[in-house]
C-alpha cells in the first residue's frame, strides 16, 4: 500500500509570493492533517480536513489555508510569504471514518519550503 | 500554551543500553499518547502508542510506561542500536467523540546511539 505522498519535496520562494503544496493520502484514508515543523517551534498543527470540510484548525494566521478534494487529496496554500514561513510542511492521513475515532496518523516525507 | 513537555532534549546512549525519554502533559483530557520516530529528511513515523486505561505497552524493544496520576509517560528503548539514532517525539490527542484528531507534539529528543 502506497504511503502518503507530498509534492513538491523542495521549494524556494521569495517574500510576498504565494505557494501551494499538495498531499495525497493513503488510499482509503479520508482525513488529512497538515503540520509545520521548524527548529524553533517544533511540530505545530495547522488544520485538518475530512470529506472536503475543515474540521479543526490550529493557531496560524489566515495566510495559511487549505482545501480537500472529493478524492481526499489535499492542498495547502500560503499567501504573502514571510521569511518565518520557511519550514518543513508535513501532511498526515488517517482513516477518520465517520462515527469512528481513529488516532493513527501516517505522515508523508514533507515539503521543505525556503523563503528568501 | 505548552501542553506537552519532553525531556531530555538530546540523549547519547551506548549500543546495547537502555534509552529513556520522558514526557509530561498538563491537561487530563487526553485520550491517546503516541510516540513518533523521525529520521533526517523523513516525516515522523508512528512507533508505538498507548491509551490511558493501561499502564504499560510493549512492542519488541520499545515500551511505553504511563502514569496517569502523575500525568507522565515515557518511552524505553531496550538494547539500543545505532539504527535507533533519530529524533523522537511524544504526542497527545485530546478526548474526542469524533473530528478532533489534532496531535500536540513534545519538543523532541535527539537520540544518538554510539558503538
Amino acid at each position: 500500500k502506497a504511503g502518503v505522498t507530498q509534492t513538491p519535496r523542495y521549494l524556494i520562494k521569495t517574500r510576498g509570493q504565494q505557494v501551494t503544496l499538495s498531499c495525497s493520502p493513503i488510499s482509503g484514508h479520508r482525513s488529512v492533517s497538515w503540520y509545520q515543523q521548524t527548529p524553533g517551534q517544533g511540530l505545530q498543527f495547522l488544520f485538518e480536513y475530512f470529506s472536503e470540510t475543515q474540521r479543526n484548525k490550529g493557531n496560524f494566521p489566515g495566510r495559511f489555508s487549505g482545501r480537500q478534494f472529493s478524492n481526499s487529496r489535499s492542498e495547502m496554500n500560503v499567501s504573502t510569504l514571510e521569511l518565518g514561513d520557511s519550514a518543513l510542511y508535513l501532511c498526515a492521513s488517517t482513516k477518520g471514518a465517520s462515527g469512528l475515532v481513529t488516532y493513527e496518523q501516517y505522515f508523508g516525507p514533507g515539503t521543505r519550503l525556503t523563503v528568501t | 500554551q505548552q501542553q506537552v513537555k519532553q525531556s531530555p532534549q538530546s540523549l547519547i546512549v551506548q549500543k546495547g543500553g537502555i534509552s529513556i525519554i520522558n514526557c509530561a502533559y498538563e491537561n487530563t483530557a487526553f485520550d491517546y499518547f503516541p510516540w513518533y520516530q523521525q529520521f533526517p529528511g523523513k516525516g515522523p513515523a508512528l512507533l508505538i502508542a498507548i491509551r490511558p486505561d493501561v499502564s504499560e505497552k510493549k512492542e519488541g524493544r520499545f515500551t511505553i510506561s504511563f502514569n496517569k496520576s502523575a500525568k507522565q509517560f515515557s518511552l524505553h528503548i531496550m538494547d539500543s542500536q545505532p539504527g535507533d539514532s533519530a529524533t523522537y517525539f511524544c504526542a497527545v490527542i485530546p478526548i474526542s467523540n469524533f473530528g478532533n484528531e489534532k496531535l500536540t507534539f513534545g519538543t523532541g529528543t535527539r537520540l544518538t546511539i554510539i558503538p
